[in-house]
């Protein structure tokens, strides 16, 4: 079993919409939670850190569920800039960075 | 202001040859990692660099893989006889700590190496 699992989507959204995925981690002593998004062929770039009380930026609004050991990302009034892969990045062992653990990625795609 | 500077962009090489990829930091993050992103896949940890010193290699996948870091800045990261699966992008990060609670120390990724091995 993978360390951290994601949908790998595509999850097609007409602009204007709401979609919501969620990404499940293997261990329960997990401490740190990110989404990273990711534009086809470029680098993945920090969109927000999930607070365990859960926290919102803007569109987006990030959730973690510690019993079930996921956390979710949901995007409000979907953008076509939106289209992206959406990276679950999970610490594993300990506060480092260089313990992440990042997931394979959700995609994406917002259709006019 | 400059982001962190990978070079080269891309890479072919032929299967048993060495390649030597450059990372360079954005100026004063102290902690540099290496990773590798193969298609489909989520990214895959090979090495962070506090420093100058490597606290973690365990993610190098074989002696064939080795890297380095000089005067806290500048970091390269070698493939020794290169095989066909280490074809993959190569992204550097760095951060200004390598804590992630540290409120500001969020990773900043390169545009990547694209490593081909023909």
């Amino acid at each position: 079993r993978k360390e951290v699992e994601q949908d790998p989507g595509p999850f097609n959204v007409p602009e204007g919409a709401t979609v919501a995925f969620n990404c499940t981690y293997s261990n329960s002593a997990s401490q740190s939670f990110f989404w990273y998004r990711q534009d086809c062929r470029k680098e993945p770039k920090l969109l927000m850190s999930v607070y365990s009380s859960g926290n919102e930026d803007g569109r987006f609004t990030a959730q973690l569920n510690r019993a079930s050991q996921y956390i979710s990302l949901l995007i409000r009034d979907s953008k076509l800039s939106d289209s992206a892969t959406y990276l679950c990045v999970v610490n594993i062992e300990s506060d480092s960075w260089g313990k992440l653990q990042f997931g394979a990625g959700t995609q994406v795609v917002v259709t006019p | 202001g400059a982001g962190v500077s990978q070079s080269p962009s891309n890479k072919v090489t032929e299967k048993g040859k060495d390649v030597e990829l450059r990372c360079d930091p954005i100026s004063g993050h102290t902690a540099l990692y290496w990773y590798r992103q193969s298609l489909g896949q989520g990214l895959e940890f090979l090495i962070y660099f506090q420093g100058n010193s490597a606290p973690d290699k365990s993610g190098l996948p074989s002696d064939r893989f080795s890297a380095e870091r000089t005067g806290g800045s500048v970091s390269t990261l070698t493939i020794q006889r290169t095989q066909q699966e280490d074809s993959a992008v190569y992204l550097c990060a760095s951060s200004y700590t390598s804590f992630v609670q540290v409120a500001n120390s969020p990773l900043h990724f390169g545009n990547g190496t694209r490593l081909t091995v023909t």
